[in-house]
């Protein structure tokens, strides 16, 4: 079984700060990873990806993820934060198991930047 | 190439009415999940279907149904609505590739009054 575990449901950086949003997941196989983003009444957009290659991911609007399979994490960052990154931020597994595939989120974390 | 499409955006329906919700997939996609984001209970896993068939299912009442056409577009249906259904229920496809990424749609918001 898989499951994702987001610390902190909500984060506040002041803006120009780190941003660190942290997951850790659990999967019994080798997992691929992901992080989505959600701004305000809108879907799901695709952030970055882990699968299987390089452990630091670079992903879109300057954030990275890096994959640290002895701490089973995959924690989100971005080196200086701006005021368009406030947001709900989900983390994701994926594992193929018999052939199919499942997809599971954790409860997000809501992204606040502080001007 | 367009991407994955719900309609309605906005559904309004009274407490014990049933709502239908749709979903068209990415072309070239055959698995649709659908999610349900309430206020405060972030993304909960509704269904996902696959080729025509129910893969997987959340922990969720029978009252939530749907299905997947032969063109892969999906169909959510929700009986004898109740006010906590109010939510934007999100559509996802992804393709047939192992492990990668799901697209999602705007999302329907539906609120029970």
């Amino acid at each position: 079984a898989q499951s994702v575990t987001q610390l902190g449901s909500h984060v506040s950086v002041s803006e120009g700060a780190l941003v660190l949003l942290r997951c850790n997941y659990s999967s019994s196989v080798p997992p691929y990873l992901f992080w989505y983003v959600q701004y305000p009444n809108q879907g799901l957009q695709l952030l970055l990806k882990y699968t299987s290659a390089a452990t630091l991911v670079k992903g879109i609007n300057g954030f990275e993820a890096e994959f640290k399979k002895s701490e089973t994490s995959f924690h989100l960052t971005k080196p200086s934060a701006h005021m368009s990154d406030a947001a709900e931020y989900f983390c994701a597994v994926s594992e193929t198991v018999f052939g199919n595939e499942k997809l599971t989120f954790g409860t997000g974390t809501r992204l606040t930047i502080i001007p | 190439e367009a991407g994955v499409t719900q309609s309605p955006t906005h559904l309004i329906k009274t407490r014990g009415q049933q709502a239908t919700l749709r979903c068209s997939p990415i072309s070239g996609h055959t698995s649709v999940y659908w999610y349900q984001q309430a206020l405060g209970l972030g993304l909960q896993f509704l269904l996902w279907y696959d080729e025509g068939e129910e893969r997987n299912r959340g922990n969720f009442p029978p009252r939530f149904s749907g299905r997947q056409f032969p063109n892969y577009s999906s169909e959510l249906n929700v009986n004898a609505l109740e006010l906590e259904d109010s939510a934007l229920y999100l559509c996802a496809s992804s393709s047939d590739t192992p492990n990668t990424e799901a697209f999602f749609g705007q999302g329907t918001r539906l609120t029970v009054v």
